[in-house]
């Protein structure tokens, strides 16, 4: 079946631009998320999204980064003013959560690899 | 979530399983035990979870001591495409949270 997928896979924009990365969740799981990853570092949780509840924006680290999911299913990042330390590659994972006490687990796309020049 | 501690690299050979531990010391009762690994520019893949018993599925098999403190993900037949960073998370089951990912262990698998 069709896994999360994410577009463009390389965007490289000049500094002071604005981006916007697209994601496209499993269909039917309910909660997406937004992350980052610069060069040989972990992953940073930017923000997340469950049904219709109010997004959990606590990663997102300045006003300049914003995220929206239409119809539950799609969502885009948007990043304004780019700026250098912007560059790193922005991972999606969206995953289907179960009732009760059940786990659960996140599947990421292959990620966008944005470079601010 | 509680604080895990890996190696930061081991190898194997090809064909060879590949035992990869995971320290765990502080974790609490209703805390799983996940694994993920990131493939060079890819992104992360799940790979297994477990609680309190031991896991096996198509992939690898997770083995956690009875005292839930430590455990162990094994690879059974290591692969070149296995080689990769191996991330060992605990976290509370269905909370809805962020990933927080540490360092890992690099895997390199040896033809």
């Amino acid at each position: 079946g069709a896994g999360v997928s994410q577009s463009p896979s390389n965007k490289v924009t000049e500094k002071g631009k604005d981006v916007e990365l697209r994601c496209d969740p499993i269909s039917g799981h309910t909660a997406l998320y937004w992350y980052r990853q610069s060069l040989g570092q972990g992953l940073e949780f930017l923000i997340y999204f469950q049904g219709n509840s109010a997004p959990d924006k606590s990663g997102l680290p300045s006003d300049r980064f914003s995220a929206e999911r239409t119809g539950g299913s799609v969502s885009t990042l948007t990043i304004q003013r780019t700026q250098q330390e912007d560059s790193a590659v922005y991972l999606c994972a969206s995953s289907l959560l179960a009732g009760g006490l059940s786990p659960y687990e996140q599947y990421f796309g292959p990620g966008t690899r944005l470079t601010v020049t | 979530d509680a604080k895990t501690t890996q190696p930061t690299s081991m190898d194997c050979a090809e064909g060879r399983a590949a035992n990869l531990p995971c320290n765990h010391s502080t974790i609490s009762g209703n805390e799983y035990v996940y694994w993920y690994r990131q493939i060079h520019s890819q992104g992360p893949q799940y790979i297994i979870h477990g609680l309190k018993n031991n896991e096996t599925n198509e992939m690898a098999s997770l083995i956690i001591t009875e005292d839930r403190k430590s455990s162990t993900l094994i690879l059974p037949h290591a692969t070149l495409r296995d080689t990769a960073v191996y991330y060992c998370i605990v976290r509370v089951a269905g909370s809805g949270d962020k990933l927080t990912f540490g360092t890992g262990t690099r895997l390199a698998v040896r033809p």
